[in-house]
């Protein structure tokens, strides 16, 4: 499977926990992004890596959120310390390795359901 | 910070009837894309348009950019079941050395009875 890929599918949390999302982008893209969607929600922005680099993270919430794309292997989402609010599906986009052109697409994973208990 | 307004927000219609959602904003956006999400999944594009003005068919699914890129419609003619889903719009502004970045909707929660 060539596509991007989300793990877990489901992470559940008790509140104060720590929550790790993975996510392997598609082979030869070297940019991705997180975004967060609430029920009945669109998707919101959170940020956007390039391989070891962090190139926007305008949308993540300043506290207990932290995001990484090393070198080798996936990129992370770390929420630490998570409460209720932190429900949520993540979903991760990739693009190829000149980062997203005005007529390009992304490709988004299955995402990963969060739910704080 | 760029807003995309979509409308309505639900709609549930029947086997056979067309709709039209819409996507707005004041912002000026190099392009829009319009994707489609299944429940469970990630959202999959349908249509990226680029031009003002410019109208792209996609079978059933007609999709029109603004002629100011400031908005779109998507129309569906003879909606059938499997057109169930949630119809998200994006719209792509730059964020510095050519690389951009998707803004968008909340959606409009699209149902079609049978």
């Amino acid at each position: 499977n060539a596509g991007v890929m989300q793990n877990p599918r489901h992470l559940v949390r008790r509140r104060g926990q720590e929550a790790r999302l993975r996510c392997s982008p598609m082979k030869g893209h070297s940019h991705v992004y997180w975004y967060r969607q609430l029920p009945e929600e669109g998707l919101k922005f959170m940020v956007y890596l390039q391989k070891e680099n962090i190139i926007d993270e305008s949308g993540m919430p300043k506290e207990r959120f932290s995001a990484e794309f090393p070198k080798e292997g996936p990129s992370i989402l770390r929420i630490q310390q998570v409460v209720r609010g932190d429900s949520a599906a993540y979903f991760c986009a990739s693009s190829p390795s000149k980062g997203l052109r005005t007529n390009e697409k992304l490709f988004f994973g299955s995402g990963t359901q969060l739910s704080v208990l | 910070t760029q807003l995309l307004e979509q409308s309505p927000q639900f709609l549930s219609i029947q086997e056979g009837e067309n709709l039209t959602v819409y996507c707005n904003s004041s912002s000026v956006f190099s392009s829009l894309q319009w994707y489609r999400q299944e429940p469970g999944e990630g959202p999959v594009l349908l249509v990226t348009v680029v031009t003002g003005g410019e109208v792209k068919k996609l079978k059933r699914l007609t999709f029109q950019f603004g002629d100011a890129r400031k908005d779109s419609s998507l129309h569906i003619t003879a909606a059938q079941p499997g057109d169930t889903g949630l119809y998200l719009c994006a719209g792509a502004a730059e964020v510095g050395a050519g690389s951009y970045q998707l803004t968008f909707g909340k959606g409009t929660k699209l149902s079609v009875i049978p």
